[in-house]
């Protein structure tokens, strides 16, 4: 059964540093891994889609990649900003199409 | 904007009373759509996967007669709580993709807050 773990489960940062969220799954059967961004009561913005074949995508200031050997991918966000105060959630595309397995989310807040 | 809507974006029923929730592909036919529930700071958890013109396909632990989805035309999917109770009480959020097949990006509504009391 696979399983899709985020580490941390809530940051706290200053702004203009640099950060790194994690995310492990434990099946590398999968098609692709994606990277979500959830602002408190709403819904899921896709940030960014790694397919199983690829190593890593960019997206202005985020960066994330994919070790699907490892089970390992993580997000980059380069000079954070408070509007990047979210819950960022990973998932991976797997068990069939479009079947998104999803972790608990790291919430992140950036302070001024 | 928005190419999947979700109705209604916030419920409060009584207990035993059902509940109805729209998901909506906008400006594309989707004959899948995707049923998740959340509880707070949990993850997301797919709940069924929503076929056009056929029955939904339920996760294990789902209860198919709790949660009634109709996927009646390709640009419309319900989800149905019924006989709802406080332990319904969640954050159920639809998507859609705009064609088949692996590695399509798809697209999440805004979630709809139920509240059961």
């Amino acid at each position: 059964k696979q399983e899709v773990t985020q580490i941390p489960a809530a940051l706290s940062v200053p702004e203009g540093e640099n950060l790194v969220l994690n995310c492990s799954f434990t099946d590398s059967a999968i098609y692709n891994l994606q990277w979500f961004r959830q602002d408190p009561g709403k819904g899921l913005t896709s940030l960014l889609l790694i397919q199983s074949s690829q190593r890593e995508q960019t997206s202005g200031r985020l960066n994330a990649s994919l070790d699907k050997s490892s089970g390992r991918s993580t997000l980059y966000i380069a000079a954070s900003q408070p509007g990047d105060s979210a819950t960022y959630l990973c998932a991976v595309e797997s068990g069939g199409y479009n079947k998104l397995i999803f972790g608990a989310g790291t919430r992140l807040a950036v302070h001024p | 904007g928005a190419v999947v809507s979700q109705h209604p974006s916030r419920v409060i029923c009584k207990s035993g009373t059902s509940v109805k929730i729209e998901c909506r592909s906008l400006d594309f036919q989707a004959t899948t759509m995707f049923w998740y529930r959340q509880f707070p700071k949990q993850s997301l958890m797919l709940m069924a996967t929503s076929n056009e013109g056929s029955k939904a396909t339920y996760e294990q632990g789902v209860e198919k007669d709790k949660f009634l989805i109709n996927h009646a035309s390709l640009t419309l999917s319900t989800l149905t709580v019924t006989s709802a109770h406080p332990e319904d009480s969640s954050f159920y959020i639809c998507s859609a993709n705009r064609r088949e097949g692996p590695n399509s990006p798809l697209h999440f509504g805004n979630g709809t807050r139920l509240t059961v009391t």
